[in-house]
């Protein structure tokens, strides 16, 4: 079976700085694929960022960027000069054969 | 890019009564859909694989009699809640994939905006 663990329920940034999103994560595939999504108030899931197992190189989106740890089996998601619309619930996720496994999410608050 | 439709957006239904949610793929060709379901501040979990032109795949613990999905169209899946409880009131998500986004898309969902169920 294939977990995904979110140890943050709430982080919080201050707006314009770095926050750091903790993601762990247990598979058996060799094959998969690590996403972090963003929930916002409006409940639509958006695809922030995504990373294939097999690629060493992290994968990096404008401000968003991940740090994979694939023997840790550790997926951060860094979000750098924190924006107002930054504020959502993020959540992680395992996939393989495009069915993903959630982690309970991390919500994010943005002061200004 | 790729769009999901899902409609209703909110729907509210005395208990007892069938509910039906449509999930259509609006610009592309969808062979694969998946409903998940989410408890408010929870996570999403997911209930069953629709294909078109054969049977869901149901996930451990989902009722197929209670869940009833069809796929029987490349852009469209709905999923029927028959007779609806209480417990059933939930805001339920589909996503879709989109076959022809080849090796770039791989693994890459689009999800709908999702459907609150509330079961009076």
């Amino acid at each position: 079976a294939q977990t995904v663990t979110q140890s943050q329920p709430e982080m919080s940034v201050q707006e314009a700085e770095t926050v750091t999103l903790s993601c762990t994560y247990d598979t058996s595939e060799s094959d998969y694929y690590l996403f972090w999504y963003k929930q916002p108030p409006s409940r639509q899931m958006i695809l922030v960022i995504r990373q294939e197992a097999y690629k060493q190189q992290n994968a990096t989106e404008n401000r968003f960027s991940v740090n994979f740890q694939k023997a840790a089996k550790s997926f951060s998601l860094k979000i750098s000069d924190s924006q107002l619309g930054d504020a959502a619930m993020y959540f992680c996720a395992l996939g393989g054969n495009y069915k993903l496994t959630f982690g309970k999410g991390t919500l994010l608050t943005v002061n200004p | 890019g790729a769009v999901v439709s899902q409609h209703p957006s909110r729907v509210i239904c005395k208990s007892g009564t069938s509910v039906k949610i449509e999930c259509r793929s609006l610009d592309f060709q969808a062979t694969t859909m998946f409903w998940y379901r989410q408890f408010p501040k929870k996570s999403l979990m997911l209930m069953a694989t629709s294909n078109e032109g054969s049977k869901a795949t149901y996930e451990q613990g989902v009722e197929k009699d209670k869940f009833l999905i069809n796929h029987a169209s490349l852009t469209l899946s709905t999923l029927t809640v028959t007779s609806a409880h209480p417990e059933d009131s939930s805001f339920y998500i589909c996503s879709a994939r989109d076959v022809g986004q080849g090796a770039y898309g791989a693994n890459v969902l689009t999800f709908g905006a999702g459907s609150r169920l509330t079961v009076l």
